[in-house]
């Protein structure tokens, strides 16, 4: 089974910063990487899917990157909204199934 | 608008099974793109993928659950439904259900709903 671990466990930055939080899988190959936002009391909601395309509504301040077995989501300018909880997940074809990271909290300073 | 609407029982005795319906308003559950399917969240083990279903009835499920796991489609009433056997406290969490591009992410979430294990 694939691993997915992410760092940091919590960045703490300001409004205007930018902001780049990692995902690495392992063992192996990871596919399909998507990254969520999750803000309390909500459910998580995508916002990149394949690594690096945007999902519907996504901001533009929000970009992802990588192959293989290393993946970042990066947030050129954080916004007040953009502090929460963000997943990184993939899938995997055998055995067929989907995992998630345990996580990045990403908080004001 | 796409929306998906958890429903059950919030109070579940351990040993005992849990039956989770999702009901699915603003889109077809009989699409040829899409699985639908199911997540939970709990404090001590985050995210978990526990399964997912096209409508034909073909499934995938998460291989340390898949001996308690069961999931169905009735399309007539587009709904999909969950049954997770032998609940124990470690399966208290939100479970939310969720729609799957392909099974490879989870474009849409319900809101989610808590289900707690104890007697």
């Amino acid at each position: 089974e694939i691993v997915l671990t992410q760092s940091p466990a919590t960045l703490s930055l300001s409004p205007g910063e930018r902001a780049t939080l990692s995902c690495r899988a392992s063992p192996g190959f990871s596919f399909f990487l998507a990254w969520y936002q999750q803000k309390p009391g909500q459910a998580p909601s995508l916002l990149i899917y394949d690594a690096s395309k945007r999902a519907t509504g996504t901001p533009a301040r929000f970009s992802g990157s990588g192959s293989g077995t290393d993946f970042t989501l990066t947030i050129s300018s954080l916004e007040p909204e953009d502090f929460a909880v963000y997943y990184c997940q993939q899938r995997s074809d055998w055995p067929p199934s989907i995992t998630f990271g345990q996580g990045t909290r990403l908080e004001i300073k | 608008q796409l929306q998906l609407q958890e429903s059950g029982p919030g109070l579940v005795q351990p040993s005992e099974t849990l039956s989770l319906t999702c009901t699915v308003s603003g889109a077809s559950i009989s699409s040829s793109v899409y699985y639908w399917g199911w997540v939970r969240q709990s404090p001590g083990k985050g995210l978990e993928w526990i399964g997912c279903i096209y409508y034909s009835g073909n499934t995938y499920y998460n291989p340390s659950l898949k001996s308690r796991v069961s999931i169905s489609v009735d399309t007539s009433k587009n709904q999909f439904s969950l049954n997770l056997s032998s609940m124990t406290a470690a399966d208290t969490a939100v479970y939310y259900c969720v729609r799957q591009p392909k099974t490879n992410n989870m474009d849409s979430w319900g809101q989610g709903t808590q289900v707690t294990v104890s007697s």
